[in-house]
């Protein structure tokens, strides 16, 4: 199995831009996590997902952040407009049976100037 | 409320010696845990997880850790520490639904 994968890697913009981060949970997994990772804050969760259904989306800093899941193999985090605050390493992760470990994506590193 | 402890955010050792990381978890019900580390530029990697049966656990790389009910423990251990340990580790719980709660990472430093 390739595992979770997540693009792009790295992200560079400018504050106002749209950023979108993709991921592709392991097959056959049913819960989807977004993550954010900052030096200040540790690792956050942002929302999580179960059989592409949005459960909890109650780390989702600002409205500027939203989350889709249109299917079992797919996934987007969306910041609009992205500010320089947002700045951090976002991991995705997805999980099979529930309370089961998390399996890590390698992240996407976004830098907001 | 439930949460995850790690004591020490930073802790040094040298090669050789042995690593003790510390977590302790708060709920009246006792978690599924994990051990987690997290490489440099790199996504978190299972390192064990306990769920139910032998409360010692053995996982990747020499690691293993001990879940201790009374005292709502599950401290990290290897007994000879090598330059490649070097990393941040992370504790986590899930307390019975699908999220885990990190704890907040020790970042471990060996010591040639």
């Amino acid at each position: 199995d390739a595992g979770v994968i997540q693009s792009p890697r790295h992200e560079v913009t400018e504050m106002g831009q749209e950023v979108t981060l993709r991921c592709k949970p392991i097959s056959g997994h049913n819960s989807l996590f977004w993550y954010r990772q900052t030096m200040m804050r540790g690792l956050e969760l942002l929302i999580y997902f179960n059989n592409n259904v949005p459960i909890d989306d109650s780390g989702m800093p600002e409205d500027r952040f939203s989350a889709k899941m249109p299917n079992a193999s797919f996934s987007t985090l969306k910041i609009q407009p992205s500010e320089p605050r947002d700045s951090a390493v976002y991991f995705c992760a997805s999980g099979r049976i529930r309370g089961d470990e998390q399996f890590f994506g390698p992240g996407t590193r976004l830098t907001v100037l | 409320a439930q949460s995850v402890t790690q004591l020490g955010s930073h802790v040094s050792v040298s090669e050789g010696a042995l690593v003790l990381l510390r977590c302790n978890y708060s709920s009246s019900v006792p978690p599924y845990l994990f051990w987690y580390v997290q490489y440099p530029n790199q996504g978190l990697q299972l390192l064990l997880k306990y769920t139910t049966g032998a409360t010692l656990v053995k996982g990747i790389n020499g690691f293993e850790a001990e879940f201790k009910k009374s005292e709502t423990s599950f401290h990290l251990t290897k007994p000879s520490a090598h330059m490649s340990d070097a990393a941040e580790y992370f504790c986590a719980a899930n307390f019975g639904n699908e999220k885990l709660t990190f704890g907040t990472g020790t970042r471990l430093t060996i010591i040639p």
